[in-house]
């Protein structure tokens, strides 16, 4: 399709695992963004791809995630170690000069 | 100070009514301005963008831009209960550096 595609939509897995979330943003679009999100809560930044510039990590929670962008296009968040404060909506956004951000539909992280 | 902030609401309105969503952002160089709704479980999806001062309107739904005030406000007219959800107002410095406000949440009663 025409949008951002997040992969898995769901993840369940025990503390203590490793897991990567996958982005493939829209084509074309030279920006693309990690959001949070805990339930009820508002949009919590966390990493800014732009380009072959280097990234905005500055809204990381912690040296246990990481993220990168091969090519230009697809991203993977990877998360370390996982917590149960981890467990949340990870969504992923992508935009241009020419277009504001759209968003994916979000992979939903339940840490047991 | 945050560099976006709305009021959480919730905000309830009776349908029909006109809904006032307001944000206030604090970086005075600010270009673009954007409106989010979100449903519950589901990603944001933006409704409305301004960029010039004064009003933009799409059917029911009007963005205010405030510069000066550093205010930026969206009216929705005709409030319908499919109009309950997650406002969020999202502000760039460039096209490419976006920030959200944390939200409010509208309620429509039938």
């Amino acid at each position: 399709g025409a949008g951002v595609s997040q992969s898995p939509s769901n993840k369940v897995t025990e503390k203590g695992k490793d897991v990567e979330l996958r982005c493939d943003p829209i084509s074309g679009h030279t920006a693309l963004y990690w959001y949070r999100q805990s339930l009820g809560q508002g949009l919590e930044f966390l990493i800014y791809f732009q380009g072959n510039s280097a990234p905005d990590k500055s809204g990381l929670p912690s040296d246990r995630f990481s993220a990168e962008r091969t090519g230009g296009s697809v991203s993977t968040l990877t998360i370390q170690r996982t917590q149960q404060e981890d467990s949340a909506v990870y969504l992923c956004a992508s935009s241009s000069a020419f277009s504001p951000q759209h968003f994916g539909d979000g992979t939903r992280l339940s840490i047991l | 100070q945050k560099e976006v902030e709305q009021n959480s609401g919730p905000l309830s309105v009776p349908e029909g009514a006109i809904a006032s969503l307001n944000c206030t952002y604090s970086d005075r160089g600010s270009q673009s301005f954007f409106w989010y709704r979100q449903y519950s479980g589901k990603s944001p999806e933006l409704i409305m963008f301004i960029y010039s001062n004064g009003d933009k309107e799409d059917g029911r739904f009007t963005a205010q831009l405030n510069k000066a005030s550093q205010y930026v406000s969206l009216l929705i007219r005709d409030s319908q209960p499919s109009d309950s959800a997650t406002y969020l107002c999202a502000v760039t410095h460039n096209n490419n550096d976006m920030r959200f406000g944390a939200g409010t949440r509208l309620t429509v009663k039938p």
